[in-house]
């Protein structure tokens, strides 16, 4: 079937460190998001990207970092210098990124919980 | 930036029963999408229903439908017959340019 993987499901980092969240999708859709969840705050963009090797700032970028090497492929770099990544995120993408029949489709999800 | 608006952080409806959820949102664009997905316990996001905004026809899903004021900007989710399993948080969300924009959700609660 067909579907967005993210791995680890859950993941804790001591301050300081770097981790990545892997996103991975099956769908051959071209544009791909992160979004992270706060409680009573919705969802944020981090990150998207439309194409392979393009990607774009969300509102809350900072201290994040991504790659689209590859279509299937968006992982999401949590670095140390973001300032508060417990959160949970969320990876999702569309069948179109632009104005179109979209619609997100997304992944179970990824609690980081920083120690 | 485009906002979308949930005035309703909780809302509680019995079994069986019929629930509306609110939801306003901000755009100066003339093509855009509006949806509805759902959270439950699990936190995977399932679309519930979507709706075009040059259509004026309400879209429905079986027992969800929506009520689509274009003019007032206002696009709620009437969920009809109530079941247990409807019980989660509601996100409504617009897409316009290459964006999603999500309000801050409604947390739903079916009592038996």
């Amino acid at each position: 079937d067909g579907g967005i993987t993210q791995s680890p499901k859950y993941l804790f980092r001591k301050e300081g460190q770097n981790v990545t969240l892997s996103c991975e999708q099956n769908l051959n859709h071209d544009a791909m998001y992160w979004y992270r969840q706060d409680p009573g705050q919705g969802l944020r963009l981090i990150y998207y990207s439309q194409i392979v090797n393009d990607f774009q700032k969300g509102d809350i970028a900072e201290g994040y970092s991504v790659s689209r090497e590859k279509k299937e492929s968006f992982p999401l770099t949590v670095t140390s210098a973001q300032k508060n990544p417990t959160a949970f995120y969320l990876c999702a993408s569309s069948n179109e990124g632009h104005s179109g029949a979209n619609v997100l489709t997304f992944g179970a999800g990824s609690r980081l919980t920083v120690l | 930036a485009q906002t979308v608006t949930q005035s309703q952080p909780e809302m509680s409806v019995q079994e069986a029963e019929t629930v509306t959820l609110s939801c306003t949102y901000d755009t100066s664009e003339s093509d855009y999408y509006l949806f509805w997905y759902k959270q439950p316990p699990s936190r995977q996001m399932i679309l519930v229903i979507r709706q075009e905004a040059y259509k004026q026809q309400n879209a429905t899903e079986n027992r969800f439908s929506v009520n689509f004021q274009k003019a007032a900007k206002s696009f709620s989710l009437k969920i009809s017959d109530s079941q247990l399993g409807d019980a989660a948080m509601y996100f409504c969300a617009s897409f316009t340019g290459n964006q999603f924009y999500f309000g801050t959700g409604t947390s739903l609660t079916v009592i038996p």
